[in-house]
């Protein structure tokens, strides 16, 4: 079963530290890996996504690390802030049961990441 | 830009009982999600459509949810009857295939928070 797997459940970190969450995939048909965040009563908004052949991407104060021999990815919250408080899911992205162009996407079980200010 | 429409917001129905849930996606939004999230967990692809058709109901639950999405644009999910593991949050997602993207982000809605008593 395609699965991937996610850690730490939470997290709690001072104002202007490092949030790191770590996930790990087992199937190498996944072929993109983008996270998501997710606020209290809203659905999961796209952070930053990386492709399998590069092995960091920045955005911000957000960066993907991607160790693909490992099949583990990893997301990192530089100088955190109170507003990051929310849940974020790691995903990846296999073809849909359909084939063609269709994908779909498996997400992590989330971290609730909690910034005390 | 209007986002993912959901209704209705919040739902409580006894076990047993039937609901619905509608999705208007984003206009121009081809490919439509049902995800489905229980509480701690990340979502859950239920079934994707490709305008009107399904690409994907892997993990559907076809004894007893069914969907769809008549005329390519809104959708509807429902559950008959409902048992108390369908307490969840059933979120709807839209994307589009834009040309040179290698990941074509989805768009979620508030989703609904379903109770089953």
């Amino acid at each position: 079963q395609q699965q991937v797997k996610q850690s730490p459940q939470s997290l709690i970190v001072q104002k202007g530290g490092i949030s790191i969450i770590n996930c790990a995939y087992e199937n190498t048909a996944f072929d993109y890996f983008p996270w998501y965040q997710q606020f209290p009563g809203k659905g999961p908004a796209l952070l930053i996504a990386i492709r399998p052949d590069v092995s960091e991407k920045k955005e911000g104060r957000f960066t993907i690390s991607f160790n693909k021999s490992a099949k583990q990815f990893s997301l990192h919250i530089m100088d955190s802030q109170p507003g990051d408080s929310a849940t974020y899911f790691c995903a990846a992205r296999t073809l849909s049961d359909s084939g063609g162009s269709n994908y779909k996407l498996t997400f992590g079980k989330g971290t609730l990441l909690t910034v005390n200010p | 830009e209007a986002g993912v429409a959901q209704s209705p917001r919040y739902k409580i129905i006894e076990k047993r009982q039937s609901v619905a849930f509608w999705c208007n996606p984003i206009s121009g939004h081809a490919t439509l999600y049902w995800y489905q999230q229980i509480l701690g967990q990340g979502p859950k692809l239920l079934i994707q459509f490709q305008n009107n058709g399904v690409v994907d109901d892997s993990q559907l639950p076809k004894d007893r949810f069914s969907a769809e999405r008549l005329k390519g644009v809104d959708s509807t999910l429902k559950i008959q009857p409902a048992k108390l593991e369908d307490s969840a949050v059933y979120l709807c997602a839209s994307s589009q295939r834009l040309a040179g993207r290698a990941y074509n982000e989805q768009f979620f809605g508030p989703g609904t928070r379903l109770t089953v008593l």
